[in-house]
C-alpha cells in the first residue's frame, strides 16, 4: 500500500489565487511528521513546511499553509497567492517514528503550473 | 558553506561501468541521506549515514551498490557494472541532529547509463 498518496498529477492556477495540493498518508506510528518539498525545473528539493503529528495548530510559513486533517490522515498544501515562480513539482513526504528518525517516504508528486 | 553539493552534476557512462557520486553535506550535520530520484517519481531512500556510521540501507541498494562516508563528512556512492535500470537523479540530504526534522538537499547527479 503506499504510504503517501498525492492523486492530483497536475495542476494549473492562475496567478495570484490559492491553490490546493493534496496528501494523504497511511502510517500506524503515532510519532510522525509530514513535509512538503518544492522541485523546481532545476532539481534541487527546497524544504517548504513541516507538521508534527502532537502539532495541533496547522503549519505556516509564509505563504505556505499546511492543512491538517489527523483523522482523515490528510496533509494539504495551501499556497496563497501564487506567483509564477511557484510553478514547480511539490512532493508530500512523511516521516515515520518520533524527530531523528531517518526514514522519509515522498509522495508522487503534483505538478503546479502557474498561469499568468 | 552555502549548502549540500553534488560531484558530477551529471554523468554518462556505458553498461558495466563503475560510477562514484560524491556528496558533501552542510559542514556541521551529523546526518546524511542518500536517495535515487526517476522520472516522474519522488525520491526514494537508499541509505543513511550518521556520522561515518551507516546506520541503514533499502533493499533498493543491490549488491552492486555501495556508500561511505569515512570521517563523518562529505559521503561517495559507488555503483559498480552499472545497469541501464541506474539511470535515475541521485539525490543526497543533510541535516543536524536528532531534533531537526528539515533535510537539507543537494542539486543531484543525473546518472544515464547508454
Amino acid at each position: 500500500a503506499q504510504k503517501i498518496t498525492q492523486t492530483q498529477p497536475g495542476m494549473f492556477v492562475q496567478e495570484k489565487e490559492a491553490v490546493t495540493l493534496d496528501c494523504t498518508y497511511d502510517t500506524s506510528d503515532q510519532s510522525y511528521g509530514l513535509f512538503w518539498y518544492k522541485q523546481p525545473s532545476s532539481g534541487e528539493m527546497i524544504f517548504l513546511i513541516y507538521q508534527g503529528s502532537y502539532d495541533e495548530q496547522n503549519a505556516t510559513e509564509g505563504r505556505y499553509s499546511l492543512n491538517f486533517q489527523k483523522a482523515r490522515k490528510s496533509a494539504n498544501l495551501v499556497i496563497s497567492a501564487s506567483q509564477l515562480g511557484d510553478s514547480a513539482m511539490y512532493f508530500c513526504a512523511m516521516r515515520e517514528g518520533p524527530p531523528g528518525t531517518y526514514k522519509y517516504i515522498f509522495g508522487t508528486g503534483t505538478r503546479l503550473k502557474v498561469l499568468a | 558553506d552555502t549548502g549540500v553539493s553534488q560531484d558530477p552534476r551529471h554523468k554518462i557512462t556505458k553498461r558495466g561501468q563503475n560510477v562514484t557520486f560524491r556528496c558533501d553535506p552542510i559542514s556541521e550535520h551529523n546526518r546524511l541521506y542518500w536517495y535515487r530520484q526517476t522520472l516522474g517519481q519522488g525520491p526514494e531512500f537508499l541509505t543513511y549515514f550518521q556520522n561515518e556510521a551507516q546506520l541503514e540501507k533499502s533493499r533498493l541498494l543491490s549488491d552492486r551498490f555501495s556508500a561511505e562516508r569515512p570521517k563523518g563528512s562529505f559521503s561517495t556512492l559507488e555503483i559498480q557494472r552499472t545497469e541501464q535500470g541506474d539511470s535515475a537523479m541521485y539525490l543526497c540530504a543533510s541535516s543536524l541532529g536528532i531534533s531537526s526534522y528539515e533535510q537539507y538537499f543537494g542539486p543531484g547527479t543525473r546518472l544515464t547509463v547508454t
